[in-house]
């Protein structure tokens, strides 16, 4: 069965303490892995695209990487408008999409 | 990307009436998805909505509960009929971007709360 864990589900940060948010999945034929932001009362707002194991995208201060059976989101130093919750989602069979629970980060000054 | 309006933002519902939402896409796109996010929980896919076709509900939605109008290829509605509070929800809809590239949008989501 197609599966995408995320941990933390919590994340506490100081402004600058760098920190990496974890997405494990199987998945029978990945067709894509991606990362949205969920601002509070907003819909998912895209971040990243990963297809094959070793792929690594980078925008300001995200990273995601992937491996064949996890993907990590690190922040470097990241600042309190980082705050939000991260979304992991897999493209499975079918162009199916499975969504992780998310991680919850709060970013404090 | 596609841009999505959806509205309204949020409403609340006496039990037993529908609320209808509507997604507006500035292109046209093939399949437009509808999604359920409960609170502090991630998106559950109700249905996909192709344009001239009766929608396809996942497991657990049927058409008679959320039925979804599909008249052309911009714009969608989604109703949740005979509310209970249990429908106490945020709805978005989707859109594919037509390259993985750049994933799929998201409507802002209208949040439902049933009284």
């Amino acid at each position: 069965e197609d599966q995408v864990t995320q941990s933390p589900e919590a994340l506490r940060l100081q402004e600058g303490e760098s920190s990496s948010l974890n997405c494990s999945y199987t998945v029978s034929g990945l067709r894509g892995l991606f990362w949205y932001r969920q601002d509070p009362g907003k819909g998912p707002e895209f971040l990243f695209t990963l297809y094959s194991a070793g792929e690594e995208k980078e925008k300001e201060r995200l990273k995601a990487t992937l491996t064949k059976k996890e993907s990590f989101l690190h922040i470097t130093a990241p600042k309190p408008e980082d705050s939000a919750t991260y979304l992991c989602v897999l493209q499975g069979g079918y162009n199916k999409l499975i969504f992780g629970a998310g991680t919850r980060l709060a970013v404090h000054p | 990307s596609a841009v999505i309006s959806q509205k309204p933002s949020r409403d609340i519902c006496q039990r037993g009436t529908s609320l209808t939402i509507q997604c507006q896409v500035d292109s046209q796109v093939t399949m437009m998805f509808w999604y359920r996010q409960q609170p502090g929980q991630s998106l559950t896919l109700i249905a996909t909505a192709n344009q001239g076709s009766e929608a396809t509900y996942e497991s657990g939605f049927v058409i008679d509960k959320f039925p979804i109008s599909r008249p052309n290829l911009t714009f969608s509605t989604l109703t949740v009929s005979n509310m209970s509070p249990e429908d106490s929800s945020i709805y978005l809809c989707s859109v594919g971007s037509g390259s993985g590239d750049y994933g799929y949008t998201f409507g802002s989501g209208t949040r439902l709360t049933v009284v």
